[in-house]
């Protein structure tokens, strides 16, 4: 069955630090990665994906992820973390083999705290 | 900018009452797509429309119908609502050209109580 999981509900980070949010998946076939973010009181928004190519992809704000095929992960990472990067941030899958009519699969979130 | 606008982004409504959702996209998006969002749930897929008057099931439909009578326009309708319908509601949509990146833009949400 496909799935993803994101480990750790909630993640704090001193402001300046480096941050990791964890995502790790299960599919059938290939997977597309998603990031997503959600800010308070607002819709979510895209951060990055991963499609084919080059392991390490970078996106929005700062934030790059790393697509792991043998450990089937895609964590979120930035080198220095900002106050401002404190929302809930979603991963999500889709399924190549499945092609499941442009399903994505989503994670249950991560709350990211940056503490000044 | 892709747009998308959800019609309210709160609400409150009675057990029993018939409630519809509205969502307006404004770049031509053949993808529509409506979730309901709840803590430690993640993301879950009531329907979704991939041309005007069409339609399939999500991962949760039941209790929910749709209706894309326009492209720009997929409204979500809570036939008899219950308090287990209390939620985020999220609206989305992407490029059907798009398929293999399958961006979703999402609108701000409405968040629905049901007492």
């Amino acid at each position: 069955a496909q799935s993803v999981a994101q480990p750790e509900d909630q993640v704090n980070v001193a402001e300046g630090n480096p941050l990791t949010v964890k995502c790790t998946y299960s599919v059938s076939g290939n997977p597309y990665l998603f990031w997503y973010v959600q800010y308070p009181n607002r819709g979510l928004q895209f951060l990055l994906k991963y499609i084919t190519g080059d392991n390490l992809v970078k996106g929005s704000y700062g934030f790059e992820a790393e697509f792991n095929k043998s450990q089937t992960s895609f964590h979120l990472k930035k080198p220095s973390a900002l106050v401002s990067d404190s929302a809930l941030y979603f991963c999500a899958v889709r399924d190549v083999v499945m092609d499941s009519n442009y399903q994505l699969i989503w994670g249950a979130g991560t709350k990211l705290i940056i503490k000044p | 900018d892709v747009k998308v606008t959800q019609s309210s982004r709160y609400l409150v409504k009675r057990t029993g009452e018939k409630v519809f959702l509205e969502c307006v996209q404004d770049m031509d998006h053949e993808n529509m797509f409506w979730y309901r969002q709840d803590p430690g749930l993640g993301l879950r897929l009531i329907y979704f429309s991939y041309d005007v008057k069409m339609k399939e099931k999500g991962d949760i439909p039941e209790g929910y119908s749709v209706s894309r009578e326009k492209k720009e326009r997929f409204s979500l309708i809570l036939e008899s609502a219950s308090t287990n319908q209390t939620s985020m509601y999220l609206c989305a949509s992407s490029l059907a050209q798009d398929r293999t990146q399958n961006i979703q833009y999402f609108g701000a949400g409405t968040r629905l109580s049901v007492l």
